[in-house]
């Protein structure tokens, strides 16, 4: 049972190249989000999706896009690189419901734009 | 507007002794607050999480311990050890719906010898 699978687990681009980050969960979660990390920052939102077919923006959305692909996946978009988007990148998924059910979290994307 | 506030940013403590990590919230709507354990490379991963039905939660050497008229809680580690040194992150949500968990910024603890 894998959990969350990030790939690639590093990048390197140039300004403004473009990529895609992929998320996979295999626990039959309805909620998906994508999280980046910086230094002091802690984890902030960028978007989500809370079940197949719908995405919402997050915290800070300006400069991507997501794809809920189907119920298990969830891709997170950079059209044009810039060095402000370097990070570190978190898929989560979470079953929402009655009881605690928490958010899994994926082992990170490290994105470096130079 | 930051709606969880966490306190301190870094901690050091010797080995045993019991580290307290703060944090206080704004939205009364949210019902559901989990503390989260980073390594470094790692995702974070769920440590304890406690509804603001009770007071307290202890699991093994971990205790969260909320305060809901002061809209406040915290994390205690008992006994720490060396291997307890990470960033923890606490969170909220609104654990009903399908609302994202908003966190904190983040506390380093040191466990030293």
């Amino acid at each position: 049972n894998a959990g969350v699978t990030q790939t690639p687990k590093f990048q390197v681009l140039k300004t403004g190249q473009s990529m895609t980050l992929q998320c996979a969960q295999d626990m039959n979660h309805n909620s998906m989000y994508w999280y980046r990390q910086d230094p002091g920052m802690g984890l902030r939102l960028i978007y989500y999706s809370a079940s197949e077919g719908t995405t919402d923006k997050g915290e800070v959305p300006n400069g991507y896009n997501v794809s809920r692909l189907n119920k298990r996946e969830f891709s997170l978009r950079l059209e044009s690189a810039a060095p402000s988007q370097t990070s570190v990148y978190f898929c989560a998924s979470r079953f929402p419901g009655q009881g605690i059910f928490s958010a899994f979290f994926g082992q990170g994307t490290r994105l470096t734009v130079v | 507007q930051q709606q969880v506030k966490q306190s301190p940013q870094s901690l050091i403590v010797q080995k045993g002794g019991i580290p307290i990590i703060n944090c206080a919230y704004e939205n009364t709507a949210f019902d559901y607050f989990p503390w989260y354990q980073q390594f470094p490379g790692k995702g974070p991963a769920l440590l304890i999480a406690i509804r603001p039905d009770v007071s307290e939660k202890k699991e093994g050497r971990f205790t969260i311990s909320f305060n809901k008229s002061a809209k406040q809680f915290s994390l205690h580690i008992m006994d720490s050890q060396p291997g307890d040194s990470a960033t923890y992150f606490c969170a909220a949500s609104r654990n009903s719906g399908n609302t994202p968990l908003v966190f904190g910024k983040g506390t380093r603890l040191s466990v030293i010898a």
